[in-house]
């Protein structure tokens, strides 16, 4: 089964400062990566994924990921944080063969103004 | 417009109480699956169902049932048998099992245990 690791489960940043977001996962082969966002009582919205071809993958918002095999990582990154960015982010990731997602523990993004 | 409808918002539940929680999709998705969500554990899955009439247990399904008569519908029912239900539920779907496994989510009920 797929194990996934999200470093920090808080992280503050000031608006207008880079955001950064670590995933690392467990797999021996490429998985399908997703970062997903989610507000306060509400469900998870999708921000990007990971599927096959170009590395660095671009999301709703002004987020960025890039995926690195030798790392097995995924990291979220934005360069300008914003306000409306303080929500908590979850990495997850599924394999080819399987149809069911694995989710790290969340990371709570707060933004000072 | 479509999308995954979960209601309701909130329930309070007495101990030893079964209840039921609706979760209803109109994307025409195959897949339907349950998740539960506590503070700090990420989501954990529940039940997870690939076509009418059946479903599978996922990684903490003791406690909970669910059934799938629909394709549109997924009800999940917490039993008296669950013994910390207090939590965040969420409901999800995807299109298709052999394509990329990208699930949407409803906006989740939220269960309190008096």
């Amino acid at each position: 089964a797929q194990s996934v690791t999200q470093l920090g489960s808080h992280v503050s940043v000031s608006e207008g400062a880079l955001v950064l977001l670590r995933c690392n996962y467990s797999s021996s082969v490429p998985p399908y990566l997703f970062w997903y966002v989610q507000y306060p009582n509400q469900g998870l919205q999708l921000l990007l994924k990971y599927t096959t071809g170009a590395t660095l993958v671009k999301g709703i918002n002004g987020f960025e990921a890039e995926f690195k095999k030798s790392e097995t990582s995924f990291h979220l990154t934005k360069p300008s944080a914003h306000m409306s960015d303080a929500a908590e982010y979850f990495c997850a990731v599924s394999d080819y063969s399987d149809y069911k997602l694995s989710f790290g523990a969340g990371t709570t993004v707060t933004v000072r103004a | 417009d479509g999308g995954i409808t979960q209601s309701p918002k909130y329930l309070f539940r007495k101990e030893g109480q079964n209840v039921t929680l609706s979760c209803e999709q109109n994307l025409n998705h195959d897949a339907m699956y349950w998740y539960r969500q506590d503070p700090g554990q990420g989501l954990r899955l529940i039940y997870y169902s690939q076509i009418v009439n059946d479903f599978q247990k996922g990684d903490i399904a003791e406690g909970y049932s669910v059934s799938r008569e629909k394709k549109e519908s997924f009800p999940l029912t917490v039993t008296s048998a669950q013994k910390n239900p207090t939590a965040f539920y969420l409901c999800a779907s995807s299109i298709d099992l052999g394509s990329v496994k990208e699930q949407f989510f409803g906006p989740g009920t939220r269960l309190t245990v008096l």
